[in-house]
């Protein structure tokens, strides 16, 4: 199967600045990937697909990037709101496998 | 509204079973890919099985295959997650999941959530 790994394990942002978050694959996806961000208690929300396209209502601060094994996804200036888990998710292959998170945090 | 309902998660014991169930409404069911993904207590993310719109494709992560059985049922719109032989590994909260369209394997619309309990 597709390994997804995600780093940092967790970020410390200060509120206004940038994060820049990475999902790495054990083999080339494409631009096969979604990002969702889960809050505690909550189901997780989709962000992004296809690497970079962003879902219906998602505010442009959060942007993807990358293609192939490495992607990015960023949050141009921190809301209170994004603090959060951020799960990367490949729909390449079977199965679907997601990256273990990382978590933003306030710094 | 456009949600997902889950429902059926309940404490069972090991080797026995259970049914889930997703009721969905504000959508055109059908036409839509619907999986199921869960997660263990202070985890991440699992997919678990996803069952195409349209017509009957479906897919298992593998250490639930020959276990658990995906449906749907088009004029009821809710999707089944029958899941047989459970073990401890199994205990999670089972999301319910619509992809973007019929064969979009990323999902869009969540629902909150049904707690799975193996445990004698």
């Amino acid at each position: 199967e597709v390994v997804m790994t995600q780093s940092p394990p967790t970020l410390s942002v200060s509120p206004g600045e940038r994060a820049t978050l990475s999902c790495r694959a054990s083999q080339s996806i494409a631009t096969f990937l979604a990002w969702y961000q889960q809050k505690p208690g909550q189901a997780p929300r989709l962000l992004i697909y296809g690497a970079s396209t962003r879902a219906t209502g998602i505010p442009a601060r959060f942007s993807g990037s990358g293609s192939g094994t490495e992607f990015t996804l960023t949050i141009s200036s921190l809301q209170s709101e994004d603090f959060a888990v951020y799960y990367c998710q490949q729909f390449n292959f079977w199965p679907l496998t997601f990256g273990g998170g990382t978590k933003v945090e306030i710094k | 509204e456009v949600q997902l309902v889950e429902s059926g998660g309940r404490l069972v014991q090991p080797g026995g079973s259970l049914r889930l169930s997703c009721a969905a409404s504000g959508f055109t069911f059908s036409t839509y890919a619907m999986s199921w993904v869960r997660q263990a207590p202070g985890t991440g993310l699992e997919w678990v099985s996803v069952f195409s719109g349209g017509d009957a494709d479906t897919h298992y992560t593998d250490s639930v295959k020959g276990r658990f059985t995906i449906s749907r049922d088009n004029s009821k719109n809710t999707l089944y997650l029958q899941m047989n032989s459970l073990t401890a590994e199994d205990t999670a909260v089972y999301y319910c999941a619509k992809g973007l369209g019929a064969r979009a394997w990323y999902f869009d619309l969540w629902g909150r959530g049904t707690l799975v309990t193996v445990s004698s």
